[in-house]
């Protein structure tokens, strides 16, 4: 399969906590996101990678996440001192970059995140 | 105003019926334009894109209309596997990095 991958695909920790998540994401793609999404909401833009440069995140992450993609490859998203309102499906996704199809994205399964 | 509107539903058709659902965006500028779809507890996977003449793929056919800013998703002769909420993607002018998202339409299509 060589399409976008995270793990883990579901993490329950307790308030207070760290947690991690990774994403692999199409091996050609050098546009690299995530995303957050809630029952009954759309996906909500966290943070985008092209290569390894972060160029963008969203003012609605507080300093709490930080995400990183060292070698323009995979990217992990980082979750320190969790809350009960971080529960949600993380989303990671990718995309060409470049061509007529550079702005489509493709999405992981997502990470679903449950904080106790 | 939001960015990306829908009409979040729910549609319940039965099988075989036409279905159509609209997104409208606010800013005039903005250039590409998405249709995804979502089942309950997965990820979006991408439908199909919008291009300003109208594309189809099978049953599905997706319509932008600039003028009054929104794209639209016909889907004919409507299969149990349909049932799923679909979202409209649309980019925020200037940036095509990103993606605006609407909340999603949820159809139901009933034997």
């Amino acid at each position: 399969d060589t399409g976008v991958s995270q793990d883990p695909r579901h993490k329950i920790t307790k308030r207070g906590q760290n947690v991690t998540f990774r994403c692999d994401p199409i091996s050609e793609h050098n546009r690299l996101y995530w995303y957050r999404q809630t029952l009954g909401q759309g996906p909500e833009f966290l943070t985008y990678f092209q290569n390894e440069a972060q160029l963008e995140k969203s003012r609605l992450l507080s300093d709490r996440f930080s995400a990183e993609r060292p070698k323009g490859s995979f990217s992990t998203l980082e979750i320190q001192r969790t809350e009960q309102g971080d529960s949600a499906m993380y989303l990671c996704a990718s995309s060409p970059g470049q061509g007529v199809t550079g702005n489509t994205i493709y999405f992981g399964e997502g990470s679903w995140l449950t904080v106790v | 105003r939001k960015e990306v509107e829908q009409d979040p539903g729910p549609f319940n058709v039965p099988e075989g019926a036409t279905v159509a659902f609209n997104c409208t965006y606010s800013n005039s500028a903005s250039q590409s334009f998405f249709w995804y779809r979502q089942d309950c507890r997965k990820e979006p996977k991408l439908l199909m894109s919008v291009y300003s003449s109208g594309n189809e793929d099978g049953r599905f056919t997706a319509q932008l209309n600039r003028a009054s800013q929104y794209i639209s998703l016909l889907i004919r002769d409507s299969k149990l596997s349909d049932s799923a909420t679909y979202l409209c993607a649309v980019n925020r002018a200037g940036n095509n990095r990103k993606l605006i998202w609407g909340l999603g339409t949820s159809l139901a299509v009933n034997p």
